[in-house]
C-alpha cells in the first residue's frame, strides 16, 4: 500500500494561467475524491469519482474548474483562468466502495497565485 | 444540509494532560463519524470511525463516542503527549443524502508543550 501519491506538491503560477494537479489513488480503491482546503478552514468537497465517472460535483466547483478520471485510476483537477480566490491547498482522498469506508488522504498540492 | 462545528481553538494542554475537543453536528439521517488529524505539512489522516449510535471509535489511546441523542462526537485522551501536536478534524458522512462526500468541522489546533 503505497498511499495516496499528489503531484505536484507545490504550484506557483501568475493569475490568469491555467493549472493542473494529478493525484493517483491507493490501487485498489475505485472511489475517487478532491477537496479544496483554506488557512484555518478544515476541507471543502469539491467532486467525486466511481471508477472513471464523476458521480457529484459540489456548486463550489465552478466552470473554470474540470475533473477526469479517464481510466478509473488516476484523476487529473484543472483550474482555467486562475484567479486570487483560487489558492489553497487541494487534496485527494481516495476509499473502497460501500458504506462507512474511510477515504485515506494524499498530502495535497499547495496553489499559489501570484 | 449537513455540517459539523468543533470547538474553537487553539487549545494548548502540557504533556500527560487530559484532552477533550467538542464536536457536535447536524444531519438528515444517519451519519457515519470520523475523526482526522493533520501534522504539519501532510494530508489529513483517520484517526477513529464511529457508524452508528453508542459506537466508539478508538485508536492511539483516543477516543470517540457517537452520540446521537446530543449529536455529539467528542474526542478525548487521558493523557496527551508532545507527538499529539496537531490539527484535528471532526467529520461525518452520510451516504444516503450526500453520498460519500466528508463534511468537516473548522478544525481544532491542538499543542503540547512538554
Amino acid at each position: 500500500d503505497t498511499g495516496v501519491s499528489q503531484d505536484p506538491r507545490h504550484k506557483i503560477t501568475k493569475r490568469g494561467q491555467n493549472v493542473t494537479f494529478r493525484c493517483d489513488p491507493i490501487s485498489e480503491h475505485n472511489r475517487l475524491y478532491w477537496y479544496r482546503q483554506t488557512l484555518g478552514q478544515g476541507p471543502e468537497f469539491l467532486t467525486y469519482f466511481q471508477n472513471e465517472a464523476q458521480l457529484e460535483k459540489s456548486r463550489l466547483l465552478s466552470d473554470r474548474f474540470s475533473a477526469e478520471r479517464p481510466k478509473g485510476s488516476f484523476s487529473t483537477l484543472e483550474i482555467q483562468r486562475t484567479e486570487q480566490g483560487d489558492s489553497a491547498m487541494y487534496l485527494c482522498a481516495s476509499s473502497l466502495p460501500g458504506l462507512n469506508q474511510p477515504q485515506h488522504f494524499g498530502d495535497g498540492t499547495r496553489l499559489s497565485i501570484l | 444540509g449537513n455540517s459539523v462545528t468543533q470547538m474553537e481553538g487553539p487549545v494548548t494542554l502540557s504533556e500527560e494532560a487530559f484532552l477533550t475537543i467538542n464536536c457536535t453536528y447536524t444531519a438528515t439521517g444517519y451519519p457515519s463519524l470520523f475523526w482526522y488529524v493533520q501534522y504539519p505539512g501532510e494530508g489529513l489522516q483517520l484517526l477513529l470511525k464511529a457508524t452508528k449510535a453508542d459506537d466508539k471509535g478508538s485508536n492511539k489511546g483516543f477516543e470517540a463516542t457517537y452520540r446521537k441523542e446530543t449529536t455529539s462526537f467528542h474526542l478525548e485522551k487521558g493523557s496527551v503527549q508532545v507527538s499529539d501536536s496537531a490539527v484535528y478534524f471532526c467529520a461525518l458522512s452520510e451516504e444516503e443524502t450526500s453520498g460519500s462526500r466528508l463534511t468537516f468541522g473548522e478544525g481544532t489546533q491542538l499543542t503540547v508543550n512538554p
